[in-house]
């Protein structure tokens, strides 16, 4: 256990359903992440918060609806995915300077069928 | 844009040896972090070390080292005495200061280690 926690673990969903990833972390980090990891590519960046405040949309698709309520907790809420959307969604968070690096929760491991 | 690149898609090596894994970037940045990730089969992405871009000594941390050489933009991973506990894959990623924080990975190395 890191300190980043995410549910559930593992999620099969059809392609017109709505689902909610969820991600906590009580480190007292100010920034929050989510990434998207699929097979053979780099580690994709979709969003970043910073207090509470989107700071960041990487081009991601409006299927995928981000919800950062305080700085410990983050939501990605799913809505008409495509099968191209199966991959391991990664949350992480940091203190406000760069330089430390990530934590990193264990990931969601999304199927959409 | 910056990118990462890790030309070794699969690593091997033998218990007890030595392997170093290999990291090129490409910024126009002069102050940045680098970093290597390890994440095994449990998908925790777990921080294995650190470099500051104007600190010239090389990090360290106990059986990882790294080879940081920023004029050619290269950053490998040193992995002495290899254990089992070892097998994983490597992500290198950059962040260049003042980014909103962002990490860019490559695309990973994966490490086997044979006993």
């Amino acid at each position: 256990e890191t300190g980043v926690t995410q549910t559930p673990r593992h999620l099969v969903m059809g392609m017109t359903n709505k689902k909610s990833l969820k991600c906590e972390q009580h480190l007292g980090h100010n920034a929050m992440y989510w990434y998207k990891q699929s097979a053979k590519k780099p580690l994709e960046l979709m969003f970043v918060y910073n207090f509470k405040e989107q700071t960041e949309n990487n081009s991601v698709p409006s299927r995928f609806s981000p919800e950062c309520p305080n700085s410990s907790h983050l939501f990605l809420h799913l809505h008409t995915l495509q099968p191209e959307d199966s991959a391991l969604y990664l949350c992480a968070s940091s203190p406000s300077s760069t330089g430390v690096g990530y934590t990193f929760g264990s990931g969601t491991r999304l199927t959409v069928v | 844009a910056q990118t990462v690149t890790q030309s070794q898609p699969e690593m091997s090596v033998q218990e007890a040896e030595t392997v170093t894994l290999s990291c090129t970037y490409d910024t126009s940045e002069s102050d940045y972090y680098l970093f290597w990730y390890k994440q095994p089969p449990s998908r925790q992405m777990i921080l294995v070390i650190r470099q500051e871009a104007y600190k010239q000594q090389n990090a360290t941390e106990n059986r990882f080292s790294v080879n940081f050489q920023k004029a050619a933009k290269s950053f490998s991973l040193k992995i002495s005495d290899s254990q089992l506990g070892d097998a994983a894959m490597y992500f290198c990623a950059y962040t260049k200061m003042g980014s909103n924080y962002k990490l860019t990975f490559g695309k990973g190395t994966l490490l086997t280690v044979n006993p």
